[in-house]
């Protein structure tokens, strides 16, 4: 059981918008910031968004996030077919004193 | 680049100990923490604690308190996470990340490429 929620799946078509939702608690979502992590098949995670919605160099304008309250989502606009991978949203957590994942969310392009 | 290489695959038995490490280059190892995320078979991501490679700290997720610990040489940029009495449950894919930020604003941006630990008789 994850301490952040995420749905397990999500789909769409190529050129679509997609959300993925985050949900936490006051101690993590509600107090410090989301990060988004991509992991392509087979391969290590890859920081996607940090604090909140910042994209790090390289990361394409078509993934955005966004937090409110003790919540968070991920939108990827213009759906790839590249972009089919497992999606995880985390956070630090103060209760734990560490840092808490989403269960993760497999993204598939229809 | 920035790029963290870690250790190959291994193979242990039930109650043995594995160490694997994590050789850090591209940016001074010291201006980032070096975290542990594990990864079942078909699992999402766990993390399991962080070491401040300047001071030394350090700080374990509940689970694996007791039985994680997490050095460093600071000479060859190099961090070391060993987990002992080693069951099978704990047979996974061990990455090593960078952290930056602060409790409020904490990320991992930079990852290796993953070790393979099989835990069998």
């Amino acid at each position: 059981q994850s301490v952040l929620t995420q749905p397990p799946s999500a789909s769409g078509t190529p050129g679509q918008r997609v959300t993925i939702s985050c949900s936490g608690s006051s101690s993590n979502i509600g107090s410090n910031t989301v990060n988004w992590y991509q992991q392509l098949p087979g391969t290590a995670p890859k920081l996607l968004i940090y604090s909140n919605n910042q994209r790090p160099s390289g990361v394409p304008d078509r993934f955005s996030g966004s937090k409110s309250g003790t919540s968070a989502s991920l939108a990827i606009s213009g759906l790839q077919s590249e972009d089919e991978a497992d999606y995880y949203c985390a956070a630090w957590d103060d209760n734990l004193n560490g840092v808490v994942f989403g269960g993760g969310t497999k993204l598939t392009v229809l | 680049q920035v790029q963290l290489v870690q250790s190959g695959a291994e193979v242990k038995k039930p109650g043995a100990s594995v160490k694997v490490s994590c050789k850090a280059s591209g940016y001074t190892f010291t201006s980032y923490d070096i975290n542990w995320v594990r990864q079942a078979t078909g699992q999402g991501l766990e993390w399991m604690g962080w070491m401040n490679p300047n001071s030394g700290n350090t700080g374990y997720a509940q689970k694996f308190q007791g039985r994680v610990t997490m050095t460093r040489n600071t000479s060859i940029s190099t961090a070391y996470m060993e987990l002992s009495s080693l069951r099978s449950e704990d047979t996974a894919v061990y990455y090593c990340a960078t952290g930056r930020g602060n409790s409020l604003d904490y990320y991992m941006d930079v990852w290796g490429k993953g070790t393979t630990v099989t835990v069998s008789s």
